[in-house]
This record gives C-alpha cells, sequence and structure tokens, in this order.
C-alpha cells in the first residue's frame, strides 16, 4: 500500500533560520510527491511537486523540496523563515494504483516560525 | 485565491440528517474531487468526478455520494449522518491531463459538525 509519513507534529523554527519539514514515502513505481500548505480557514495550498528530473524542486514562496529515492524521501526546506510561514505543511503522493489524480496525504506538519 | 468556493462555510447537523455541500470549480477545470478532513488529520479522498461521471472513489461508504453539473460545478451529499462524519470537507478541481501530475486547487472547505 502507498503511504506517506510526516514523522514530526510540529517544528519551531526563529525567524531568519533555515527550516526543514521532513516526509517519507512509500510507493511501488516512481512516485508523484506533493506539498500543500493549509492556514487557517483556509483550504489548502499547491507549494510544489516532484514527477521526474531534478531532485531539487523550487516552489512557491521561496521554498523547495529535495527528492531522494534512496532514502524514500521529499523534505520540505526553507533557508531563511518568515514568521508568515508559520502553517499547516501536508506531504502527498499520488496514489499510482488509481487512474485519477486521488492524492494520499501525511498527517500534517505544523510549522511555527517566532520572531 | 484559488477561484473554487464552497457553500455554505460552515453546518451543524445532527445524526441521522441529510447534508448537501456545495462546489463551484476554477474556471476551465473538468475534474472535481472531494476530500474529508477530520480534525488533527491529513484529507481522506472521498470521490472524483471527470465530466460528469465518478471515476474514482476511496474507502467511503455508499451513503456518500456526488454529483457533478454541464457547468462542473458539483455536490457532495451525505446521507444517514453520523458522528464521525463531523470534519471540514474539502473539494478540489483540477484540469484532468490524464499524468496524475496536475496540482489540485483547493476551496477553503464547509465545516460540517454532526451532534
Amino acid at each position: 500500500a502507498q503511504s506517506v509519513a510526516q514523522p514530526e507534529d510540529q517544528v519551531n523554527v526563529a525567524e531568519g533560520n533555515p527550516l526543514t519539514v521532513k516526509c517519507t514515502y512509500s510507493v511501488s513505481g516512481n512516485p508523484y510527491l506533493f506539498w500543500y500548505v493549509q492556514y487557517p480557514n483556509r483550504g489548502l495550498q499547491f507549494l510544489l511537486k516532484y514527477i521526474t528530473g531534478d531532485n531539487l524542486v523550487k516552489g512557491s514562496y521561496g521554498f523547495e523540496a529535495e527528492f531522494n529515492k534512496s532514502q524514500t524521501s521529499f523534505h520540505l526546506k526553507k533557508p531563511s523563515a518568515l514568521v508568515s510561514d508559520s502553517a499547516l505543511y501536508f506531504c502527498a503522493v499520488r496514489d499510482l494504483s488509481s487512474n485519477t489524480g486521488k492524492l494520499i496525504f501525511g498527517q500534517g506538519t505544523t510549522l511555527q516560525v517566532k520572531p | 485565491e484559488t477561484g473554487v468556493t464552497q457553500s455554505p462555510t460552515h453546518l451543524i447537523k445532527t445524526r441521522g440528517q441529510q447534508v448537501t455541500l456545495r462546489c463551484s470549480s476554477q474556471s476551465g477545470h473538468n475534474t472535481v474531487s472531494w476530500y474529508q478532513q477530520a480534525l488533527g488529520q491529513g484529507p481522506q479522498f472521498i470521490f472524483q468526478y471527470y465530466r460528469e461521471e465518478e471515476n474514482g472513489r476511496g474507502n467511503f461508504p455508499p451513503r456518500f455520494s456526488g454529483l457533478q453539473f454541464p457547468n462542473y460545478s458539483s455536490e457532495l451529499n451525505v446521507n444517514a449522518l453520523e458522528l464521525d462524519d463531523s470534519a471540514l470537507y474539502l473539494c478540489a478541481s483540477s484540469l484532468a491531463g490524464g499524468t496524475g501530475a496536475e496540482k489540485l486547487f483547493f476551496g477553503s472547505g464547509t465545516q460540517l459538525s454532526v451532534l
């Protein structure tokens, strides 16, 4: 079965410091991986995706993610955190057993950036 | 903002009742998916509609049903509400390209409380 794991419920960083939000996946075959962000009382917003190609993917708002096939990870990173980055982050993988765009989401990681 | 609108934003129902949630897709998008997000969890795929036909379903009972209209707007219907149906219901639209690599555009959701 395909799955996604986000091992940290919460990540705390100081503004200006680099941040990493971890994600590992389990799929058979080549994964399609996504990161979404959810602000309070809002729906999910797309940040970035990895389909194929360069292992370092750049996305919205200065975020990037590194695909590591040997470690089955897709960690989200940002060189310098902003207070406004505080939100709930979801990693997701496309369900390759389905012929739909169905996404399997992780449990989410709350990012808290303190001034 | 994604251009996906959902109504109502909040809803309170009692156990055993029926509810209809509505979603207006982003302009030009012909595919809509519905997700259930329980408190503290990642979104769970309910089903997907493409050109008015259901073309994928998650692990939800038949009392969860849907419709997609010619203008690609959509409804989610839930019969015989149970307490565990209390959740945020998210609608997401996309332009189906058949690759599964397309990003989803989410609405802000409908918060359903079942008492």
